[in-house]
């Protein structure tokens, strides 16, 4: 049972475009998410986050966008750099830090 | 810097040998974790630990077991490794003040032949 779900296993974008990453989940009780960036044989990093009392969230080019009526969150980056080609994972959490994460999404983004 | 350290980036074990994953983070955190990361799956937790000596099983816990015995370092145990557990895992710890940040290791590639 996948209770957060990211349907894109990869995403590819032209340098300054923007970069859209979606993430969709199930569970109700998720109060908090996460963004989470791996570059390879490297752990992943925290990158942004928003609670569910919000619908946006933002931190220099990167922002996440909640809709709690559909159960969606989307990250937005603007623009894309060449340095931001890497898995990025979505995450939810129920009050607690025990995370519940996505299959993961790889964006590519091209010079 | 939060640093969290896991012993082997990468090992190659043979099917029924016994496997231990070591991680030590140096932030006094009290909460530690290990999930695995397959293609198309994403992160899966394996097992958790609130403190010391005490443990919890996430969401695959089925053929591992984990030991905390100190506060700072926490071990995933594969008692009989089998092929399915050719993963890449993960050790991650958090405490600070943003509840869900956790702070990763780098991985640890274990290939099971």
């Amino acid at each position: 049972d996948q209770q957060v779900k990211q349907n894109s296993p990869s995403l590819s974008v032209q340098e300054g475009r923007i970069s859209i990453l979606n993430c969709d989940y199930t569970n109700s009780m998720f109060d908090y998410f996460l963004w989470y960036k791996k570059y390879p044989a490297e752990g992943p990093t925290f990158l942004i986050s928003i609670s569910s009392i919000k619908d946006k969230n933002e931190d220099g080019r990167f922002t996440v966008f909640l809709n709690k009526s559909s159960k969606h969150l989307s990250l937005h980056i603007v623009p894309s750099q060449p340095g931001d080609s890497a898995v990025y994972f979505c995450a939810a959490s129920d009050r607690g830090s025990r995370l519940t994460f996505g299959e993961g999404t790889q964006l590519t983004v091209n010079p | 810097d939060v640093k969290v350290t896991q012993s082997s980036r990468y090992l190659v074990k043979r099917t029924g040998e016994k496997v231990f994953l070591e991680c030590v983070q140096d932030m006094d955190h009290e909460n530690m974790f290990w999930y695995r990361q397959d293609p198309g799956l994403g992160l899966r937790l394996i097992y958790f630990s609130y403190d010391v000596k005490m443990k919890e099983k996430g969401d695959i816990p089925e053929g591992y077991s984990v030991s905390r015995e100190k506060k700072e370092r926490f071990s995933l145990i594969l008692e009989s490794a089998s092929t399915n557990q050719t993963s890449m895992y993960l050790c991650a710890s958090t405490g600070g003040t943003r509840a869900g940040e956790l702070f990763f290791g780098e991985g640890s590639r274990l290939t099971v032949l």
